[in-house]
């Protein structure tokens, strides 16, 4: 079965702290992995995407990790600001004409002052 | 300009009531999904829609979950006779043909008593 997981569930940081989550993930045949970011009462915002030969992508402080051959990714939050309180989720897309998404549960961040 | 938009932001029903959920993706945007959201669990996957292909109904988690796209635009999602494990965030996307990215609405939030 086509699987997401995400680690940790929760994680707390005072601002200006770095952060890593874990992303791993079972989804064959895979298409690419993405990372969005969803605030409280909001849609899933998209963050970064990468493809099977990508092993990293940056978008401002945020940078991703991609290992194709363990079947696992990160997200790195550098110099973390309040504004990134929210819930961080890790999606596979399969291969196929459909681009189906396969969500984890994501990982709520909670940046304190 | 203009996002994915989706109405009533929220919607507390009865159970064994009907109810509609509308979207309104981005202008030009060829393909729509439908996701749900519940308490503590990943986005699961519900329908999708590409132009005028005939729609992937293989999330759809019962007969009593169904939806339409009217003129290539405006999506309706509509579950009958409701039930509280219905209760969740309904969300929609869509994407523009030959990208990747889906864009996200607000979502819906039904709660169904």
């Amino acid at each position: 079965k086509n699987q997401v997981e995400q680690s940790p569930q929760s994680l707390i940081i005072l601002e200006g702290k770095n952060c890593t989550l874990q992303c791993n993930y079972t989804v064959s045949p895979f298409s690419n992995l993405r990372w969005y970011k969803q605030d409280t009462g909001r849609g899933p915002v998209s963050l970064t995407i990468m493809t099977f030969s990508e092993n990293t992508k940056s978008n401002g402080r945020y940078t991703a990790t991609l290992d194709a051959d363990t079947k696992q990714s990160s997200l790195h939050i550098t110099a973390s600001q309040l504004s990134d309180s929210a819930s961080y989720i890790c999606v596979v897309s399969e291969s196929g004409a459909t681009n189906k998404l396969i969500f984890g549960t994501g990982t709520l961040l909670a940046v304190q002052p | 300009g203009a996002g994915v938009s989706q109405s009533p932001s929220n919607k507390v029903t009865e159970k064994g009531k009907d109810v509609e959920l509308r979207c309104d993706p981005i202008s030009g945007h060829t393909a729509l999904y439908w996701y749900r959201q519940s308490l503590g669990q990943g986005l699961e996957f519900l329908i999708y829609f590409q132009g005028n292909s005939a729609p992937d109904k293989s999330g759809l988690p019962s007969d009593r979950f169904s939806a339409e796209r009217t003129g290539g635009s405006v999506s309706t999602l509509t579950i009958q006779r409701t039930q509280q494990e219905d209760s969740a965030v309904y969300l929609c996307a869509s994407r523009q043909q030959g990208t990747d990215t889906q864009y996200f609405g607000p979502g819906t939030r039904l709660t169904v008593l």
